[in-house]
């Protein structure tokens, strides 16, 4: 079992370019959640999804980003024209559906230059 | 607003001491409680997870406690050792949500 898979493990991109950032779930999970680490701050939650369905997106900034989880293939982060406040780390969640407990991947670590 | 504090945010102590971290939230009526670890640049190792009916929860030398009418959850370690060294993050799922909600996290330092 190779827990929450995220990548890429760090990603730079320029002011106003696209970022693009991938979660597989464990085996067995359907649940997918994503949270944004800023630097010296705790995490926050961005947007909860189960396959095809958005559930919960309600700490997503309203402009630039989007998620997705498709029927098949990993969860997706994206976020458009990328300015400096967008660097973080980005950290994918998932869990069953009894929701029991989560499991975090390695994140992946955002820079804008 | 459903809120998670950590105190204290950094705790330094000589290695071998017991020690406690302290975690209080702003709603009683959770779903459950988990505590994390984080390592400099590093994801989140789960620890312990402590569900609503519970008090605590053990693993080795860490031990979480759960007072929900308080509205508070205690970290234990005994015996620290300098592997010890990390975040340490408490979350919480509220009733009625699927997302956790976390605190601003303790930074720990054992000295050898």
């Amino acid at each position: 079992n190779a827990g929450v898979m995220q990548n890429p493990r760090h990603l730079v991109r320029r002011r106003g370019q696209e970022a693009r950032l991938r979660c597989s779930p464990m085996k067995g999970h359907s649940h997918v959640y994503w949270y944004r680490q800023l630097p010296e701050e705790g995490l926050k939650f961005m947007v909860y999804l189960q396959k095809e369905n958005i559930i919960d997106e309600s700490g997503m900034p309203k402009e630039r980003f989007s998620a997705e989880f498709p029927k098949e293939g990993p969860s997706i982060l994206r976020i458009q024209q990328v300015v400096r406040g967008d660097s973080a780390a980005y950290f994918c969640a998932s869990s069953t559906d009894r929701v029991d407990g989560y499991t975090f991947g390695s994140g992946t670590r955002l820079t804008v230059v | 607003k459903q809120e998670v504090t950590q105190i204290p945010a950094a705790l330094s102590v000589p290695e071998g001491e017991n020690l406690v971290l302290n975690c209080s939230f702003t709603d009683s009526a959770i779903y459950n409680l988990q505590w994390f670890r984080q390592d400099p640049g590093k994801g989140l190792t789960s620890l312990l997870l402590i569900q609503s009916s519970q008090r605590e929860q053990t693993s080795g030398r860490l031990n979480a406690s759960l007072d929900k009418s308080s509205g508070r959850s205690t970290l234990y370690i005994a015996a620290s050792q300098p592997g010890d060294s990390a975040t340490y993050l408490c979350a919480v799922r509220f009733q009625g949500a699927q997302k956790l909600v976390f605190g601003q996290g303790t930074r720990l330092t054992i000295n050898p």
